[in-house]
């Protein structure tokens, strides 16, 4: 398998514009998580869904997020509108199971300017 | 809410040392925890998980410990290469979660 999949790998985009971030698993997890990481807060969990479901949301920061999981292979988090202080490394990940090892994605490096 | 440190945040070794690690969280009741390695650019690695029945993991130079009724875990790293040079996150998942919280992370750099 080649692992999870992110892209884009890098995104500049302007204040207020629409961001899609986008993610495949690895085949047969039925966990995804998506994560935001700064130097300031670290690695922060956004949401999580299993076997598609949306379980928690609670990490949104707000109403601007959204993500969605339309299939097992695939899944988008979407940022409308974008501000400065999204700039982040937003990172997908996979696993088999709740409780079991993580795969995390290479990353999306968000710069709104 | 589950907090989790890491300590050192940096540290620069010659190479062929052996190191520690550092890792506390505040709430004991945990399902497992796990070490992750990221690269400068690039997403985490696991390196080793450990169930909260076990003591320690180990995978070829990497040996992590759990003590969870004191809230630590090490890792161990024995003779250290340049190639170990990274970040070193320790995350925890509590139990009835099926989420990790992490810490900030060890920066290591091991030089030749």
């Amino acid at each position: 398998d080649a692992g999870v999949i992110q892209s884009p790998r890098h995104e500049v985009t302007e204040m207020g514009q629409e961001v899609t971030l986008r993610c495949k698993p690895i085949s047969g997890h039925d966990y995804l998580f998506w994560y935001r990481q700064t130097m300031m807060r670290g690695l922060e969990l956004l949401i999580y869904f299993n076997n598609n479901v949306p379980i928690d949301d609670s990490g949104m920061p707000e109403d601007r997020f959204s993500a969605k999981m339309p299939n097992a292979s695939f899944s988008t988090l979407k940022i409308q509108p974008s501000e400065p202080r999204d700039s982040a490394v937003y990172f997908c990940a996979s696993s088999f199971g709740g409780g079991e090892k993580l795969f995390f994605g290479s990353g999306t490096q968000l710069s709104v300017l | 809410k589950q907090e989790v440190t890491q300590i050192p945040a940096a540290l620069s070794v010659p190479e062929g040392e052996n190191l520690v690690l550092n890792c506390s969280f505040t709430d004991s009741a945990i399902y497992n925890l796990q070490w992750f390695r990221q690269d400068p650019g690039k997403g985490l690695t696991s390196l080793l998980l450990i169930q909260s029945s076990q003591r320690e993991q180990t995978s070829g130079r990497l040996n992590a410990s759990l003590d969870k009724s004191s809230g630590r875990s090490t890792l161990y790293i024995a003779a250290s290469q340049p190639g170990d040079s990274a970040t070193y996150l320790c995350a925890v998942m509590n139990s009835g979660y099926s989420t990790l919280t992490f810490g900030k992370g060890t920066m290591l750099l091991v030089s030749p």
